[in-house]
């Protein structure tokens, strides 16, 4: 099973530059969301979504979009990247919300220059 | 922002010690995970505790709610190298979202 599947691994861009994580899982799961995750910070929510054409912001949603069109995909888009976004993203999955078994992928870790 | 804090925040042992790694908030929490996480991976999920004062056991491991559903601690015995990793906690208040804590780095030595 693939479960949930980020790409790309690795990125650098530079500060004004736009990009799109994405996020696929193959578990037929209504909720997803993306996390950043910073050094002495934990994981904070940026946004999540509990079905196709749902989304909502999480903790720290500025200067990230997201969409979710399907069920199997939701990625996120920075419009305009800045040094404070470098960080460890990382995108879960679960049935129905967070009471439910969380998936996480394996992580997107992005450099602003 | 419901904050969750752990301590310790680093923790390194010789194998075969004990240890616990406490998570505590002022809020109450419908639920709260447990997460590991090694270096270049995502968090996995080890256990959901619900119901206040309940206790799991996973083999060395153990997971206590307390009882008022607003802390949280989790106990390892005879720890080994392969317990070493990232502790997260994380509550559930809303159904939709998780607040984490910042974490309890564990090194287990040989």
């Amino acid at each position: 099973n693939a479960g949930v599947t980020q790409t790309p691994k690795f990125q650098v861009l530079k500060t004004g530059q736009s990009m799109t994580l994405q996020c696929a899982q193959d578990m037929n799961h209504e909720y997803m969301s993306w996390y950043r995750q910073d050094p002495g910070m934990g994981l904070r929510l940026i946004h999540y979504s509990v079905g196709a054409g749902i989304t909502d912001q999480g903790e720290v949603p500025n200067g990230y979009n997201v969409s979710r069109s399907t069920t199997e995909d939701f990625p996120l888009r920075l419009l305009s990247a800045a040094p404070s976004q470098t960080s460890v993203y990382f995108c879960a999955s679960s049935l129905t919300g967070v009471g439910n078994t969380i998936y996480f992928g394996e992580g997107s870790w992005l450099t602003v220059v | 922002t419901q904050l969750l804090e752990q301590s310790p925040q680093f923790l390194s042992i010789q194998e075969g010690e004990n240890l616990t790694v406490y998570c505590n908030s002022s809020s109450v929490f419908s639920s709260l995970q447990w997460y590991r996480q090694e270096p270049g991976e995502g968090p996995v999920l080890l256990v959901t505790v619900v119901t206040g004062g309940e206790v799991k056991k996973l083999k060395r491991l153990t997971f206590q709610f307390g009882d008022a559903r607003k802390d949280s601690s989790l106990h390892i015995t005879a720890a080994q190298p392969g317990d070493t990793g990232l502790y997260l906690c994380a509550g559930d208040s809303s159904g939709y979202a998780l607040n984490f804590g910042k974490g309890t780095s564990l090194l287990v030595t040989p």
